[in-house]
């Protein structure tokens, strides 16, 4: 089977740093994926890592270690727009298919 | 107007009825997939289709169906509604050639089985 875990939930303040932490055991490996949505709306796509090590890309970075089975997405200088749902996703060779996290909704605080 | 295009948005339904969700896209891609939401579990795969005519079942696709009759458009039906698939339902396409998981979501669709 396919697990991949994340906290269900976080608080941050705006103008700060979060990290959102998501490990996996899966069979097959071929790519983490981060997503992001918004109450009510579709997920869009975040960010992607294959390889060890981190992607920035702006205020979002993401790491993966794979001999580890972890990864985060860190957000910087975080603003009101930010709350949402953050979802963490294992691409599975057997099948060509993304497994998704069940998620964790990050309200950000004035 | 939407790449990923669902229909109906919102449905509410009886149990033992059969619901159609319809997906229609303009981006050209060849895979596509249906997911349902539901609180606490996240994305869940019920269907997959990468070209067509070809079906593939997902992790929980018991009482569902699904038809991919053009490249554009592929269908989810729940033949007898039970009230346990009350959820979000989401479409999502992504390009062949890839396989790199990007995948494009529509809005989705909530149905609820009373």
């Amino acid at each position: 089977g396919q697990n991949i875990d994340q906290p269900t939930e976080m608080t941050a303040t705006e103008g700060a740093i979060v990290q959102i932490n998501c490990t996996y055991q899966t069979s097959g490996f071929n790519g983490l994926f981060w997503y992001q949505q918004h109450a009510g709306e579709a997920p869009t796509f975040l960010s992607y890592n294959v390889l060890d090590g981190l992607e920035e890309k702006g205020r979002f970075s993401s790491f993966l270690s794979r001999s580890k089975g972890y990864s985060y997405l860190l957000l910087k200088e975080l603003q009101m727009k930010d709350s949402a749902s953050y979802l963490c996703a294992v691409f599975i060779p057997n099948g060509n298919k993304l497994v998704f996290g069940a998620g964790t909704i990050l309200r950000v605080k004035s | 107007d939407a790449d990923v295009t669902q229909t109906p948005r919102n449905r509410i339904t009886k149990t033992g009825k059969r619901i159609m969700l319809e997906c229609s896209q303009t981006k050209g891609h060849d895979r596509m997939y249906w997911y349902r939401q539901d609180p606490g579990l996240g994305l869940r795969l019920i269907y997959y289709s990468f070209d067509v005519k070809d079906i593939n079942k997902g992790e929980i696709s018991d009482g569902y169906s699904v038809s991919r009759q053009a490249q554009a458009k592929f269908s989810l039906s729940l033949e007898s509604a039970i009230p346990n698939q009350t959820a979000l339902y989401f479409c999502a396409t992504e390009p062949s050639g890839r396989g790199t998981g990007e995948l494009f979501f529509g809005e989705g669709s909530r149905l609820t089985v009373l």
